[in-house]
C-alpha cells in the first residue's frame, strides 16, 4: 500500500510570492491534515479538509488556505509569504472513524 | 483549546538503558494518545498509541502509560539501542464522531542513544 505522498520536496519561494503544496493520502483515506513544522517549535495544526470540505482551521491567518478535490488529495495555498513562513509542511491522512493519522515525507518551504 | 506540554526536550543514555519521555495535556476530553518517531530528515511515524480507557500498552521494547487523572502520559523504551536515536512527539486529540481528531503535539524530545 502507497504512503502519503507530497509534492514538491522542496520549495524555494521569495517574500510577498504564493506557494503551493500537494498532499495525495492513502487509498481510501478521506480526511486529510496539513501541519507546520517550524524549527523549535514542534508539529502545529493548520487544516484539516474531510470530504471535500474544510472542517477546522488552525491558529493561522487567512493566507493560509486549501482546498481538497473530489479524489480527497489536498492543496496548500500560502498567499504573500513571510520569511516565518520558512518551514517543513506535513500533510497527514486519517481513515473514517480510525485513529492513526499517517505523515507523509513534508515539503520543505523555504523564504528568502 | 489543548495544551501538551512534553519533557524533557533531551535525553541521552547508554546502549542498553530505558528512556523515558513524559507529556502532559490540560483537556481531560482528550482521548486518544499517539506518539511519533522522526528522524533526521524523515516523516513522523507511529511508535505505539493508547486510548484513555486503557491504562498501559506494550509493544515490544515499547511501552506507554496514562494516567487520567494527573492527564499525564509517558513513554517507556527499555533495552534501548543506537537506531533508536531520533526526536520522538507525544500528541493529544480528541477522536469521536463529530470531534476533529485534531492533533496536537508537545515540542519533542531529541534521544540519542550513546553506542
Amino acid at each position: 500500500e502507497a504512503g502519503v505522498t507530497q509534492s514538491p520536496t522542496h520549495l524555494i519561494k521569495t517574500r510577498g510570492q504564493q506557494a503551493t503544496l500537494r498532499c495525495s493520502p492513502i487509498s481510501g483515506h478521506t480526511s486529510v491534515y496539513w501541519y507546520q513544522q517550524a524549527l523549535g517549535l514542534g508539529l502545529q495544526f493548520l487544516l484539516w479538509y474531510d470530504e471535500g470540505e474544510e472542517r477546522n482551521r488552525g491558529n493561522f491567518p487567512p493566507r493560509f488556505s486549501g482546498r481538497q478535490f473530489p479524489n480527497y488529495s489536498s492543496e496548500l495555498n500560502v498567499n504573500a509569504l513571510e520569511l516565518e513562513d520558512s518551514a517543513l509542511y506535513l500533510c497527514a491522512s486519517r481513515w473514517g472513524a480510525g485513529d492513526t493519522q499517517y505523515f507523509g515525507p513534508g515539503t520543505r518551504l523555504t523564504v528568502l | 483549546g489543548e495544551n501538551v506540554e512534553q519533557h524533557p526536550s533531551t535525553l541521552s543514555v547508554q546502549e542498553g538503558d530505558s528512556a523515558v519521555i513524559k507529556c502532559t495535556y490540560s483537556d481531560s476530553a482528550s482521548n486518544y494518545f499517539p506518539w511519533y518517531k522522526q528522524e533526521l530528515g524523515k516523516r513522523p511515524q507511529l511508535i505505539i498509541d493508547i486510548r484513555s480507557n486503557v491504562g498501559e500498552k506494550k509493544d515490544q521494547r515499547i511501552a506507554v502509560t496514562l494516567n487520567k487523572t494527573a492527564k499525564h502520559f509517558s513513554l517507556h523504551i527499555t533495552e534501548t539501542q543506537p537506531e533508536d536515536s531520533a526526536v520522538y512527539f507525544c500528541a493529544a486529540s480528541k477522536n469521536s464522531g463529530g470531534s476533529n481528531y485534531k492533533l496536537t503535539f508537545g515540542k519533542g524530545t531529541l534521544l540519542t542513544v550513546n553506542p
